[in-house]
């Protein structure tokens, strides 16, 4: 069962214009939620960490957003460069009586930022 | 990819072939964990490990193998009895509420 459905699969935007990648979950109970970067052919990296209580956080031209009650978070970039072109990746925690926690990890969305 | 090395970036192996998979850290982190990743697809959770000498499955630990001697090392043994063994592999290791991944090891089965 996939527990977290991320929108759109693809993107291609020109430099310098914003956009908007969606994220929705089911996961719970729900502990936090993650943003994560990743390069092609490189490991993820974090860019934002959102528990259910923060609504928006921002890291520089990165914003987040989250709604815990629909279940919905979004990852706004502005100014888009170049380097920002590739898959963003989010990941609700959700709370395991096992192993203490358990991430779910979406497709990610593949982003393109052309000249 | 923050004092996590995995090793090698790429690699080849023939069918029929067990291959380890190298993941160190010096981050000293309890826990560390082993992904597999496919295209289009979301990381999948092979094996991870929260304290030395235990170890867990994940969601498809079949046809692998682990093993935690050391803090920081989790090697991951792809196994013949994979079916499917070609793909993208992620190790990461974690404090309380952070994963840091390595940079990956691209694996390919002739």
């Amino acid at each position: 069962k996939n527990q977290v459905e991320q929108s759109p699969q693809s993107l291609i935007i020109l430099e310098g214009k914003n956009c908007t990648l969606q994220c929705n979950y089911t996961v719970s109970p729900f502990s936090n939620l993650r943003w994560y970067k990743q390069d092609t052919g490189r490991g993820p990296v974090s860019l934002t960490i959102m528990t259910f209580s923060e609504n928006t956080k921002s890291n520089g031209r990165y914003t987040a957003t989250l709604d815990a009650d629909t279940k919905q978070s979004s990852l706004h970039i502005t100014a888009s460069q170049l380097s920002d072109s590739a898959s963003y990746i989010c990941v609700p925690r959700r709370i395991d009586a096992d192993s203490g926690y358990a991430l779910n990890f979406g497709k990610g969305t593949s982003l393109l930022v052309t000249p | 990819d923050g004092g996590i090395t995995q090793s090698p970036k790429y690699l080849f192996r023939k069918e029929g072939q067990n291959v380890t998979l190298s993941c160190e850290q010096n981050l000293n982190h309890d826990a560390m964990y082993w992904y597999r990743q496919d295209p289009g697809q979301g990381l999948r959770l092979i094996y991870y490990s929260q304290i030395v000498n235990d170890f867990q499955k994940g969601d498809i630990a079949e046809g692998y193998s682990v093993s935690r001697e050391k803090k920081e090392s989790f090697p991951l043994t792809v196994t013949s009895a994979q079916k499917n063994p070609t793909a993208f592999y992620l190790c990461a290791s974690s404090t309380e509420d952070t994963q840091y991944f390595g940079p990956g090891t691209r694996l390919t089965v002739l």
